[in-house]
């Protein structure tokens, strides 16, 4: 089966730095995003790897390691308002989308 | 600015009712997606539509149907609601071949069926 796996929920310090892992199985492989929830609210996206490597955005980047099915999202200087759930979703050799169950980020101060 | 509305935020329902959640996008978007959030799983796709008058079931469709007469316009439909549907539902586009292209996704309609 097809499966995504990610840490329920993580802590964190204000001004910190967090990596929150995403590990995928998944019957092929056509990128993964990273999406960001705070409670309540829609989810909005973040970031799309599709190679191999390291995409740097402001504060935050995505890493991709295909052969090893991981990814990590990487927050820097950590803030309160990222205090939020952080989605991973894998799209497949159909293009459908396969979300893991998402990262609760808990930033205190 | 770019939007996805969901009609309702917040609903409750009692068992047998029939629900209509509503969608409408303002992107001119043809693919139209409903999922259902539920705590420590992930989203699960329930329908999605290629475009007008489109249909496609998802990973869970039993319990559900849906109608896409106007393209900016995704209507997910419980036709006798039972407690099991209790959840957040999330409606999202994309545009038409941007597969591997951001989803963008309604606030949410959380749903409670008593």
């Amino acid at each position: 089966g097809q499966n995504i796996d990610q840490p329920t929920e993580m802590t964190a310090t204000e001004g910190a730095i967090v990596q929150i892992n995403c590990t995928y199985q998944t019957s092929g492989f056509n990128g993964l995003f990273w999406y960001q929830q705070h409670a309540g609210e829609a989810p909005t996206f973040l970031s799309y790897n599709v190679l191999d490597g390291l995409e740097e955005k402001g504060r935050f980047s995505s890493f991709l390691s295909r052969s090893k099915g991981y990814s990590y999202l990487l927050l820097k200087e950590l803030q309160m308002k990222d205090s939020a759930s952080y989605l991973c979703a894998v799209t497949d050799s159909n293009y459908q989308l396969i979300w893991g169950a998402g990262t609760k980020l808990i930033i205190k101060p | 600015d770019v939007k996805v509305t969901q009609s309702s935020r917040y609903l409750v329902k009692r068992t047998g009712e029939k629900v209509f959640l509503e969608c409408v996008q303002d992107m001119d978007h043809e693919n139209m997606f409903w999922y259902r959030q539920d705590p420590g799983l992930g989203l699960r796709l329930i329908y999605f539509s290629y475009d007008v008058k489109m249909k496609e079931k998802g990973d869970i469709p039993e319990g559900y149907s849906v109608s896409r007469e106007k393209k900016e316009r995704f209507s997910l439909i419980l036709e006798s609601a039972s407690t099991n549907q209790t959840s957040m539902y999330l409606c999202a586009s994309r545009k038409q071949g941007w597969e591997t292209g951001e989803l963008f996704f309604g606030e949410g309609s959380r749903l409670t069926v008593l």
